[in-house]
């Protein structure tokens, strides 16, 4: 988990808040990933990054926003926090590495639990 | 589409028997298929994977997962459980060369002395 750090780790914000949630890696790797974890229903993605001129839109990508600063760094921004948006978040990173080989699996930070009031 | 199944939200199993925790997936093209497994308060850790090649795969802390393309299935399976294999089970499937993946709901292992 060290190699994929994300900030914060607990956050309680308000109804209509912007927040932003950071991701930071060191493993090298090209692709990141932005999900949300809700019990019962698994992970479901939220946004994904090939590059950081490449962001795509998954799942369930409304009332979100993301951006990748850096190869190593992908912040996922609610804009005007809602209720229903209560989650655990994940960030995950996947794909090429800086020495050529690729890594199928994912690798995910610690989540960051959001309680939206 | 893709798509992956988990048939048991729960799993129970005693201390030293075997374990099997089940996923059944839909793929539009060849399945690439993946186990990880979360401990509270965590991040969901990489077990194993099958890309090609034989069907039973082997893991990370003894587990192993078998292959059938038939049943499409890619169960999950240990011979002896421990208790500190206690922990949501995700399954997952890859798609469109690995660029997105699709989890499956998880299944609640628990393993009792």
């Amino acid at each position: 988990d060290a190699d994929v750090t994300q900030t914060p780790r607990n956050r309680i914000t308000k109804t209509g808040k912007r927040i932003m949630l950071e991701c930071s890696q060191t493993k090298g790797h090209d692709r990141m990933y932005w999900y949300r974890q809700d019990p019962g229903l698994g992970l479901r993605l939220i946004y994904y990054s090939f590059d950081v001129k490449d962001i795509n839109k998954g799942e369930i990508s409304d009332g979100y926003s993301v951006s990748r600063q850096a190869q190593a760094k992908f912040s996922l921004s609610l804009e005007s926090a809602i209720p229903n948006q209560t989650a655990l978040y994940f960030c995950a990173t996947s794909g090429l590495t800086g020495t050529g080989g690729d890594s199928h699996e994912q690798y995910f930070g610690p989540g960051t639990r959001l309680t939206v009031t | 589409a893709q798509s992956v199944a988990q048939p048991e939200d729960q799993v129970n199993v005693a201390e030293g028997n075997p374990l099997t925790v089940k996923c059944t997936y839909s793929v539009s093209g060849n399945p690439y298929l993946f186990w990880y497994v979360q401990y509270p308060n965590r991040g969901l850790q990489f077990l194993l994977k099958y890309i090609t090649g034989d069907n039973l795969v082997k893991g990370s802390y003894g587990f192993e997962a078998e292959f059938n393309k038939s049943q499409t299935s890619f169960h999950l399976k240990k011979p002896s459980a421990l208790v500190s294999d206690s922990a949501l089970y995700f399954c997952a499937v890859g798609g469109d060369n690995f660029n997105k993946f699709y989890f499956g709901s998880g299944t609640k292992l628990n393993v009792k002395p």
